[in-house]
């Protein structure tokens, strides 16, 4: 199975200031055949279902604030949020499609500070 | 608009079973890849199983932790998801989401509760 390792498992950052939060995979989880990387980013608010935010390790989903990015590529990849807002607090999870058995990172609570 | 409601979640004793319900609605259910991602109480996300549409053959992959023990399937004539849950052990006690899980989970139901107790 593919492990993902999500750090830091929690940060807090002042409202207006830049999140960074870090999934490395065990194995790539790209294709070379199309160049792309089955990596998703989720945001999970209390008490609610998960809420897709990146797909395609860059790709924003629709109605998602341009504050939320995604990058990396094979192993490492990062979620940033920039210019944090008081809405952003939520435990974040990284989740590679690659492979079955699909698999979710550790998660990472983001909290103000 | 996007739905999917869970249903059947509840109390059951350890070896018992178990079946959740998941009606989808707001999008051509049977074209889509289907799936559920459990969640126990403060823990993480953890991926159940998926069953593909029928014109892919509507086969099922499923978690080790799970497999054999716990069955998806779908009638795309009423839109709905089922995941048989049976040999239920007390650390299956989870929030289980209904998602879209052809790849990625661009649609989530808000859960239902399964507690596994004697």
């Amino acid at each position: 199975d593919i492990v993902l390792t999500q750090s830091p498992d929690s940060l807090a950052v002042s409202l207006g200031e830049r999140a960074t939060i870090s999934c490395k995979s065990s194995q790539s989880v790209s294709y070379t055949s199309n160049i792309r990387n089955y990596l998703a980013w989720y945001q999970q608010k209390p008490g609610q279902p998960p809420k897709l935010l990146i797909y395609w390790a860059s790709t924003r989903e629709s109605g998602v604030p341009d504050r939320f990015s995604g990058s990396g590529s094979g192993t490492d990849f990062t979620l940033t949020i920039n210019s944090l807002q008081a809405e952003d607090v939520a435990v974040y999870y990284c989740q590679q499609y690659y492979t079955t058995p699909l698999t979710f990172g550790g998660g990472t609570k983001v909290e103000i500070k | 608009e996007v739905q999917l409601v869970e249903s059947g979640g509840g109390l059951v004793q350890p070896g018992g079973s178990l079946r959740l319900s998941c009606a989808a609605s707001g999008f051509t259910f049977s074209d889509a890849w289907m799936g559920w991602v459990r969640q126990a109480p403060g823990k993480g996300l953890e991926w159940v199983g998926r069953i593909k549409s029928k014109s892919a053959g509507a086969t099922t992959d499923y978690a080790a932790l799970v497999k054999g023990r716990f069955t998806i399937s779908r009638d795309d004539s009423k839109t709905t998801l089922f995941l048989q849950m049976n040999s239920l052990k007390i650390e299956d006690t989870a929030v289980y989401y209904c998602a879209t899980s052809g790849s990625y989970s661009d649609y989530w139901g808000q859960g239902t509760l399964v507690t596994v107790s004697s």
